[in-house]
């Protein structure tokens, strides 16, 4: 079945840090992939998706590059702030109504 | 544009009491997912409805809960019975899938449930 793996917890950076969080993926067929941030006490925000392989997911600075060879979609961001502190979770969507199968979240904390 | 709405935002309820949460889609979204996340973890499916008709139930999804979208629109979420493990936020998302842009679901902002 599908299966999504992110890199393990939780990472904690100084302002204007590079930030990478690790993503692979288990899947049949050609899923799509997305980036989701979750704020304390919050649903989940949409941050970037990708539809197929090479495509390359960005938003407010963060970016994702669907790589089918090496089945991953990792999120990078060159300057973090402490705004982006939050939970990001990578998901796969790989039915064919959608269905979301997401990672288990990594933790995100910027220092001032 | 709104986005997703769902009522209660919280909800705290006494063990062998009944829940029941209501979300409403983005306007002329025709696919409703419902989602549980405990503290900690990603979020798990339960449910999805294409319009009114409920085409798939998670076996998470145990005889206690039962969700409908009665007219295609908005929908509800019960649990019967509630048990201290039910006892989670209570995701509800939605979407409109086309050929260009493909499926992409936006989400509530949860309902939360304490079970006591």
């Amino acid at each position: 079945g599908n299966s999504v793996t992110q890199m393990e917890g939780p990472v904690t950076l100084s302002e204007e840090a590079f930030l990478t969080i690790n993503c692979t993926y288990t899947a049949t067929g050609y899923p799509s992939l997305f980036w989701y941030v979750q704020y304390p006490g919050e649903g989940l925000q949409l941050l970037l998706k990708a539809t197929k392989a090479d495509d390359k997911g960005s938003n407010k600075g963060f970016e994702a590059t669907y790589r089918k060879e090496t089945t991953s979609f990792h999120l990078e961001k060159g300057s973090v702030q402490v705004s982006d502190s939050a939970v990001y979770f990578c998901a796969l969507g790989g039915t064919s109504y959608g269905k979301l199968t997401f990672g288990q979240g990594t933790i995100l904390t910027v220092h001032p | 544009d709104t986005g997703v709405s769902q009522d209660p935002r919280h909800k705290i309820t006494k063990r062998g009491q009944n829940v029941t949460f209501r979300c409403d889609p983005i306007s002329e979204h025709n696919r409703l997912y419902w989602y549980r996340q405990t503290l900690g973890q990603g979020p798990e499916f339960l449910t999805y409805f294409q319009n009114e008709a409920q085409l798939e139930k998670s076996r998470l999804l145990s005889d206690r809960f039962s969700a409908e979208r009665p007219k295609g629109s908005f929908s509800t979420l019960e649990i019967q019975r509630t048990e201290q493990g039910d006892s989670a936020m209570y995701l509800c998302a939605s979407s409109l899938w086309d050929s260009l842009s493909g499926n992409t679901i936006y989400f509530g902002e949860g309902s939360w449930l304490t079970v006591v």
